[in-house]
């Protein structure tokens, strides 16, 4: 299985709402990342997760929160969220924890955000 | 921080051969890699270079130079199917180990 699943596909929001991005992968992967990316854009790092840990958060503002409730599984939990924050989410692991490894990373098709 | 430059777009036909250039300046660089990333769909990891010289894998080779801060993607026997958008980007150990993408090239492939 080298399949990072995310959920959902499609989410549409308004700026009052609370909602949750997830990720899974079944790679024994043990870094994992959210980033975001616009239109016609490269994606750009939010977070990254390290066994587990946040090792990496690139000044992203508040209301984006994430959890790694364990070492398969990736949330970023969204509130109160502004209409320019409608982007493609993406989720991604890879092999390596912080600092080295196997630095391929496996991305997951994303959540196309909405936020209304 | 880090800075990274591709060309924006690359045209080239059916069974031709392109190279998309790479340059970037980083304090810790670590290593360099190429994603794919077809419209709507996510990116594919491609290659890796973490010392200088070539690496290749099947029909798409990766270059680096470390000295010359300088790397390329090169895609032989085009398809139409490679069009696509061509990310590099760097692994950065500064801050701490980080992948930041380039702007991204757009490949069009026509027959």
């Amino acid at each position: 299985d080298t399949e990072v699943t995310q959920t959902p596909k499609h989410l549409v929001m308004g700026m009052t709402n609370k909602k949750s991005l997830k990720c899974e992968q079944h790679m024994g992967h043990r870094a994992m990342y959210w980033y975001k990316q616009k239109a016609k854009k490269p994606p750009e790092l939010m977070f990254v997760y390290s066994y587990e840990k946040l090792s990496i958060n690139e000044s992203v503002p508040s209301r984006f929160s994430p959890e790694c409730p364990n070492s398969s599984l990736l949330n970023l939990h969204l509130h109160a969220l502004q209409p320019e924050d409608s982007a493609l989410y993406l989720c991604a692991s890879s092999q390596g924890g912080y600092g080295g490894g196997n630095t391929e990373a496996f991305f997951g098709q994303g959540t196309r955000l909405t936020v209304v | 921080g880090q800075s990274l430059e591709q060309p924006s777009e690359v045209t080239a036909v059916e069974g031709a051969i392109v190279q998309i250039n790479c340059t970037y300046q980083t304090s810790g660089f670590y290593g360099l890699s190429w994603y794919q990333q077809h419209d709507g769909g996510a990116p594919t990891f491609l290659s890796y270079n973490a010392l200088d010289g070539l690496e290749e894998t099947g029909r798409f080779s990766s270059f680096l130079s470390r000295s010359d801060s300088y790397g390329y993607l090169l895609l032989q026997e085009l398809q139409m199917k490679d069009s696509a958008s061509y990310f590099c980007a760097v692994r950065d150990r500064a801050g701490g180990f980080k992948t930041i993408f380039g702007a991204g090239t757009r490949l069009f492939v026509k027959a």
